[in-house]
């Protein structure tokens, strides 16, 4: 596609809920990122796939979160038993060149509120 | 571990004044640097990058290793560069850390 596209772009849910996220990248980048950005803070770095496999999913905060990009190009975040901590933005982010060194195209992003 | 502070949460300037908008790092290696900005219901982009030594929208920044800065600058200010700036680290490892922002305001 024309740029990174992000699913639903606001998202209500209560807490102890079920949420999923996805992300459509650009076409033909192999590197996929989700990031989470809470008000006030800059982005937090959650996950990064490299094709199909998780390179790095360090930043993810605990268990309840999970993500996946079976085809290698369209990726879900899966937030289980969700919490208001939980609110924030989160950001998906992809790059042509396999790695963040030469800069991201982020997506529009989607606002998860938990109630 | 890796760590970007923007010490200015707001930074308001007169149009055709000189801006700079401050960024340190910590980092043990050799660190790629970015500034990103998001404009007013625009979505994150990609500013400029310190690998390709570029000047975009008369932006530009130096990184200067001994002071662990990446500070940007601008000589004279308009009012469209009103927004959100952030600067950001990159490494081999995959991920990147992002300062807090800096909300930059040019008054007319």
């Amino acid at each position: 596609g024309a740029g990174v596209s992000q699913t639903p772009s606001n998202k209500v849910t209560e807490k102890g809920k079920y949420v999923e996220l996805r992300c459509d990248p650009i076409s033909g980048h192999t590197a996929l990122y989700w990031y989470r950005q809470s008000l006030g803070q800059g982005p937090e770095f959650l996950i990064y796939f490299q094709g199909t496999g998780a390179a790095d999913d360090s930043g993810l905060p605990n268990d309840r979160f999970f993500a996946v990009r079976p085809e290698g190009s369209v990726s879900t975040l899966k937030i289980q038993r969700t919490e208001r901590g939980d609110s924030a933005v989160y950001l998906c982010a992809s790059s042509s060149s396999g790695g963040p060194n030469y800069g991201y195209t982020f997506g529009s992003g989607t606002r998860l509120t938990v109630v | 571990a890796q760590r970007v502070t923007q010490p200015e949460k707001l930074l308001s300037v007169f149009k055709g004044a000189p801006v700079e908008l401050k960024c340190n790092y910590s980092y043990s290696g050799s660190p790629e640097l970015f500034w990103y900005v998001q404009y007013s219901r625009q979505r994150l982009q990609l500013l400029l990058r310190h690998i390709s030594r570029e000047s975009i929208k008369g932006f530009t920044a130096d990184l200067n290793k001994g002071e662990t800065s990446f500070h940007l600058k601008k000589p004279f200010a308009q009012e469209e560069d009103s927004a959100m700036y952030y600067c950001a680290l990159s490494t081999n490892a995959g991920k990147s850390t992002f300062g807090d922002g800096t909300t930059l305001t040019v008054k007319p």
